[in-house]
């Protein structure tokens, strides 16, 4: 079962900043096959990214992704106030989903 | 529009086996290329995966709990169920159930998520 990084696990920044979070796997991962989602208090997560790269319905254009095999990564470009939330890499790999830990980004 | 609801018991004792249901809506569980997932979240924590079950009746399970996660489906009713056997306090936990879309494949509609505490 491939096992998901991610880094750091806090990520402490101010409003308009960017921002990097990493997403390592302990085995190759289809980029197809790699997502990223947002989640805020009290919600359910919310796709952002799939196939490494691509942006779901509706998300700015200050998110992107980007990546292959085993190291991935979530940029935002200039961080809006709505974006301070838990951020999660999830792969799918022989039939089965496996979620990274999540990089929680809060405001400095 | 899309929507998925889960619901079941707020506190079940350990031991005791949870079901719990996810009702669509919107959509159907026989369509073809429909997949439906659990995944759970224990308070403060992360998300984890469960389980996962198919148009066709296919399922898939978290390599962990495998031997204590069964789910199915409810056609007549439009619903995905999912049992967990001897619950532990450490099964508490939001539980949400999700679409899978296959064309990625990523999980793009989720519900509101259901709370369940196990205490005694």
């Amino acid at each position: 079962e491939i096992v998901l990084t991610q880094s750091p696990g806090t990520l402490s920044l101010s409003p308009g900043e960017r921002a990097t979070l990493s997403c390592r796997a302990s085995q190759s991962v289809r980029s197809d096959y790699l997502n990223w989602y947002q989640q805020k208090p009290g919600q359910a997560p919310r796709l952002l990214i799939s196939g490494a790269s691509s942006r779901a319905t509706g998300i700015p254009d200050r998110f992107s992704g980007s990546g292959s095999g085993t190291d991935f990564s979530l940029t935002i470009s200039r961080l809006e106030p709505e974006d301070f939330a838990v951020y999660y890499c999830q792969q799918f790999d022989n039939s089965i989903f496996t979620f990274g830990p999540g990089t929680k980004v809060d405001i400095k | 529009q899309v929507t998925l609801r889960e619901s079941g018991p707020a506190l079940v004792k350990p031991t005791q086996t949870l079901t719990l249901t996810c009702t669509l809506s919107g959509l159907s569980v026989s369509d073809t290329g429909m997949c439906v997932t659990w995944i759970r979240q224990p308070p403060g924590k992360a998300l984890e995966w469960l389980a996962r079950i198919d148009w066709d009746d296919d399922k898939y399970y978290t390599t962990s709990l495998k031997t204590r996660l069964t789910i199915s489906k409810d056609t007549s009713k439009n619903q995905v169920v999912l049992t967990m056997t001897k619950m532990d306090p450490v099964d508490t936990a939001t539980y949400y159930c999700a679409r899978i879309r296959l064309v990625g494949p990523y999980i793009d509609s989720w519900g509101q998520g259901t709370l369940v505490t196990v205490s005694s």
